[in-house]
Order: C-alpha cells, then structure tokens, then sequence
C-alpha cells in the first residue's frame, strides 16, 4: 500500500472527447509526476508538478495538462481524445530533495472507443 | 535522449530457479536506478541504487549498479510463484524535475 490513489479505476470515453483524472498523494508528499503505459510498454513521463507548478514535462503534447492542488492532490487533463491515449494513467508522489523515491498509486485505464 | 534498455524481455522459470534481470542505461546526469515490480498496475518500489559496487538485499531480491558499464542486474533466488509480475527498471537523471525514464519491463512468470 502506497498511499497514492488514484481515481476512477476505468474510464471509457470517445474520441474527441475531454477527460480528467485524479490523484490523491501520499501525505506530505509535495512533488507528483503522471506517466502513461501503453500495453507492454513502460511507463512514460508527462509531466511533474512541484508546489502546484509544473516543473517539467516529457515529449506529450499541450492537449495534456495538469493542476496541483494546495493539498497536493493532482488532476490529470486530456483534451481532444485520440485512440493512441488509451492507456494505464499513473500518478507518483515524493519528497523533493528528501530520498527521491517516486510512490504510485494503482492507476487509471483510459479507453479510448 | 535518456534510454534504457531491459532483457530478457520474458522468461519463465520453475520455482525455486534462481533468475537475473538485466537494465542498461543511457542518462544524461544520472542520479540513481530504480527497481520497480508491478503486478497489476501500480508498480511497488523495490530498490534504488545511487553507488557502484553496494548490494541491495531485500529477503530473497538483490540488486548491484556498475556506474562505469552503465548497467544493473537484479537478482531473485529460490523463485516463488508470486513473483511472476513485469519487473521495471528506472533511471533518474538531468535537469531539476527528477523524472524517471523506464524500460520495458521484463515480464516474469514462475511456474510451480
């Protein structure tokens, strides 16, 4: 057990559509990150937020977003939703500067119809 | 472009067979190599590894890092069935955001 969840569990949406995805840290952890796994893959870095701004991103386009929250819970945005972001949608939180060591929560899986 | 690469991709052994898990890397400014094991879906953190040459134990798991060859092994002795699951390997490195670039992942199953 972690402390990081994560919700809904599954989510089915069309495409085109826009969707929101939570995450709720472990306590007192102020950093988060959210990657996505495709099937087989490993996961891979969107972005991280750090004291509610985003403090870095990987190779997804602006359609993802994200908002950190005074209490450290996080949101997860997706606009214009294409079939390739059906996939598992994992949070991570930490302690920046202190052991760096990246908890996730269970994940979301997106389908995109 | 961080990269790291994992093998075997799969494997299946009997229980009680030990197995190593392999994790090269290629990261600019590396920090430290993470293990992750993930069964379902949320991946449960195993080691982490910042030195050369360190073991890390953890019951039946260990896990050693060679900064100079760029790789980390992963070691499981007398191998139980639940330890069939994708084992993740990690690397944290540049910049100030700390974010991980994972492998494939290397899918386990122990049959009885």
């Amino acid at each position: 057990e972690t402390g990081v969840t994560q919700s809904p569990t599954h989510l089915i949406k069309t495409r085109g559509q826009q969707v929101t995805l939570r995450c709720s840290s472990q306590s007192g952890h102020n950093t988060v990150s959210w990657y996505q796994q495709a099937l087989g893959q490993g996961p891979q870095f969107i972005f991280q937020y750090y004291r509610e701004e985003e403090n870095g991103r990987g190779n997804f386009p602006p359609r993802f977003s994200g908002l950190q929250f005074p209490n450290y819970s996080s949101e997860l945005n997706v606009n214009a939703l294409e079939l390739d972001d059906s996939a598992l949608y994992l949070c991570a939180s930490r302690i920046q500067g202190f052991e760096n060591i990246q908890y996730f929560g269970a994940g979301t899986r997106l389908s995109v119809l | 472009e961080d990269k790291v690469v994992q093998s075997p991709l799969s494997l299946v052994v009997h229980e009680g067979d030990t197995v190593t898990l392999n994790c090269s890397y290629e990261v600019t400014n590396f920090r430290s190599l993470l293990w992750y094991k993930q069964e379902k879906k949320a991946p449960t953190f195993l080691f982490m590894l910042t030195s050369s040459g360190i073991e890390k134990k953890s019951g039946r798991l260990s896990s050693i890092l060679d900064k100079k060859e760029l790789f980390s092994i992963l070691n499981i002795t007398a191998t139980q069935t639940g330890d069939s699951a994708v084992y993740l390997c990690a690397v944290e490195g540049g910049g100030s955001n700390y974010k991980l670039t994972f492998g494939k992942g290397t899918l386990l199953t122990v049959n009885p």
